[in-house]
């Protein structure tokens, strides 16, 4: 499995641009990038997910350089309802599901 | 469509007790799994299963036992409750490229 490195902790005011780096140096041919978002008291949420270059969706970005040793997950103009911790992993479901969690990125938005 | 669903949402046990935690898809994923989550910390992968009547360890695994009977269950038992099982439990049920849909959660308290 490959294991994924993340910041464990950022701050931003409201209506920045906030940039969350993963590095996943041994990441496989099959795997996928996936980042989730979790607010206290509830369970991870899907964010947005990708195997090369960008992905864009209504929420966020997703850069992944052609070496996919590493992803950078964007969240345009953040607000206060943003303030989460944030998960990358890596992995396939191709045959099996075992997708490990690190200690994700805690994101404080402020005004 | 419920998604995935899990109870009891709450539960105190003695240490010694058994007993199950039900969850339960209606989105007819192949995998399933569970994880349980300490405070302040990740998500540490228990048990999970690739479909039905398959199942394989996580990283956590001693002290629970899972089966999967059906594509839309996945129960997992605590065999003999301990302090050190207080946690909270969610269980997920995901697609091929690894989008996961998680439950509310199980807050569990081991006295």
């Amino acid at each position: 499995l490959a294991k994924t490195t993340q910041p464990i902790s950022m701050d931003s005011y409201e209506g920045q641009e906030v940039n969350i780096t993963c590095s996943h140096n041994n990441i496989a041919t099959n795997d996928y990038i996936t980042w989730y978002q979790q607010f206290p008291s509830q369970g991870p949420r899907f964010i947005i997910q990708g195997y090369k270059t960008k992905v864009t969706n209504e929420v966020a970005s997703l850069f992944i350089p052609a070496d996919r040793k590493s992803s950078t997950l964007s969240l345009p103009r953040v607000s206060l309802s943003d303030t989460a911790v944030y998960y990358c992993l890596v992995g396939f479901t191709g045959t099996a599901s075992k997708l490990t969690f690190g200690t994700g990125t805690r994101l404080q938005v402020t005004l | 469509n419920a998604g995935v669903t899990q109870t009891p949402k709450f539960q105190v046990l003695k240490t010694g007790q058994s007993m199950t935690l039900q969850c339960a898809q209606d989105m007819n994923h192949e995998y399933m799994s569970w994880y349980r989550q300490d405070p302040g910390m990740g998500l540490r992968l228990i048990h999970y299963s690739v479909g039905a009547g398959i199942t394989d360890q996580g990283e956590v695994p001693n002290g629970y036992n899972v089966s999967r009977s059906t594509t839309e269950d996945f129960p997992l038992r605590l065999l003999s409750a301990a302090p050190s099982q207080t946690s909270v439990y969610f269980c997920a049920a995901g697609g091929r490229t690894d989008t996961q849909y998680f439950g509310p959660g199980t807050r569990l308290t081991v006295l």
